[in-house]
């Protein structure tokens, strides 16, 4: 069956620390993926997407993915952590045709 | 560019009540529209989805229904609400037209019901 999976629930990192957010995806062909970002209260924000292509991805915000193949991962990077990136992560699957699949979201503290 | 809007942003129902949710898309034509729902704590669930006007798939069963009455507007809708219905909605489109579907999602609407 398709899935995605979101490992970390929470993860705290200190301000200026780098990030990593894992996905890992159980699809029969090469997906199409995207990270969306949602504040409190807020709906989500594209921050990018991968196709097709050059498999490490820039995205707004400072965001960078890399698709790995051989891992089913996408995983989320940032080099130097905001405290304004606090917020809830989520990696998304989909196929042409299909309406995306989500993970259950990764909660992201940023700490002084 | 195109914009999404929802309203309410928050709503305050008893149980039993009835329900309507507004989702209206801007500067696009014929878009995939989609409803989501989200629980504390958990993930996103989507509810129901619409490829143009009148058609309307159901991903989960439940005492929701949708309806799209014009291009761009896309309506949640409860005879009865139940108190599991409290939440976070939130309201998405795509364009689909031979790849894949980037989704762009509304502000949400936050219901609680008593």
């Amino acid at each position: 069956a398709q899935s995605v999976t979101q490992p970390d629930i929470h993860i705290t990192v200190s301000e200026g620390a780098s990030l990593e957010l894992r996905c890992n995806y159980s699809y029969g062909a090469t997906p199409y993926l995207f990270w969306y970002v949602q504040s409190p209260g807020q709906g989500l924000q594209l921050l990018l997407k991968y196709f097709s292509g050059d498999t490490l991805v820039q995205g707004i915000k400072g965001f960078e993915a890399e698709f790995k193949r051989s891992q089913s991962s996408f995983n989320l990077r940032k080099p130097s952590v905001h405290w304004s990136d606090a917020a809830e992560y989520f990696c998304a699957v989909g196929e042409v045709g299909y309406a995306l699949n989500f993970g259950k979201g990764t909660s992201l503290l940023v700490t002084p | 560019s195109q914009t999404i809007h929802q309203w309410p942003a928050t709503l305050v129902q008893p149980v039993g009540s009835p329900l309507s949710l507004e989702c209206t898309v801007e500067g696009t034509s014929n878009p995939n529209l989609y409803w989501y729902r989200q629980a504390a704590g958990r993930g996103l669930q989507l509810l129901f989805y619409s490829v143009g006007i009148g058609q309307i798939s159901s991903e989960v069963p439940q005492n929701l229904s949708a309806s799209r009455p014009q291009d761009r507007q896309f309506i949640l809708s409860s005879k009865k609400l139940l108190l599991s219905d409290s939440g976070f909605y939130l309201c998405a489109w795509s364009l689909a037209r031979g790849g894949a579907e980037t989704q762009y999602f509304g502000p949400g609407t936050r219901l609680l019901v008593l």
